[in-house]
């Protein structure tokens, strides 16, 4: 079983819907969770961060964490084509002084005009 | 812009060759984190280093090996390539290797 599994999707929506991207996890250690943008051919781009449960909002973006039941999400309101990319979650725990960051799978997502 | 630079941006080789990715941390980061990105495989981790000292290693292969130098920079040596080793190769830096991770734009490795 892997320790952070996400739907690869891909996923398309159309312009202005409320897009909800999620990942499960198996590790109780995990502390930090992430949410990265990557669009083609580029580097992950860091777009949430948050280490408790609960909402977190930033703009059109929202990063919900429910460590109770090791499930994480990232919602997408008004959605634009700009916003279509592959949408990473990934999560962080120290070990013996040295941060482990595992990443999903990664979601591909298409917003059509 | 994330501040991490590496080079080259494409690099393309044939089986059992050897490559160097360079890799140049964001101004004041001292840990380096380098990873591998490929279809089936998704983003792995595979070494980190903190202020020129080996920090913590992930899924890398024997054939290969990383360094960072005095500067921060960091080199990532990949060795007796195969087909498989074919993939995106990405630089990570952060302040003291417990903070969020940035990343560069990354190494498009094509072994033939």
């Amino acid at each position: 079983q892997k320790e952070v599994e996400q739907d690869p999707g891909p996923l398309s929506v159309p312009e202005g819907a409320i897009v909800s991207l999620n990942c499960t996890y198996s590790n109780s250690a995990f502390q930090y969770f992430m949410w990265y943008r990557q669009y083609s051919r580029k580097g992950p781009e860091l777009l949430m961060y948050t280490y408790s449960s609960g909402n977190k909002e930033d703009g059109r973006f929202t990063a919900q964490v429910d460590k109770s039941s090791k499930y994480i999400s990232l919602f997408i309101r008004d959605s634009q084509p700009s916003d279509s990319a592959t949408y990473l979650c990934a999560m962080t725990y120290l070990i013996q002084g040295a941060q482990k960051l595992v990443f999903g799978q990664g979601t591909r997502l298409t917003i059509n005009p | 812009d994330s501040g991490v630079t590496q080079t080259p941006k494409h690099l393309i080789t044939a089986t059992g060759q050897r490559v160097t990715l360079r890799c140049s941390p964001r101004s004041g980061d001292l840990s380096v984190y380098w990873y591998q990105q490929s279809l089936d495989q998704g983003l792995q981790f595979l070494i980190q280093y903190y202020n020129g000292e080996e920090r913590a290693k992930g899924n890398i292969l024997e054939r290969f090996s990383a360094q960072q130098f005095p500067d921060l920079h960091s080199e990532l040596n990949l060795s007796s390539l195969e087909l498989g080793d074919s993939a995106l190769y990405f630089c990570a830096s952060s302040v003291s290797g417990r903070e969020t991770q940035y990343f560069g734009p990354g190494t498009r490795l094509l072994v033939l």
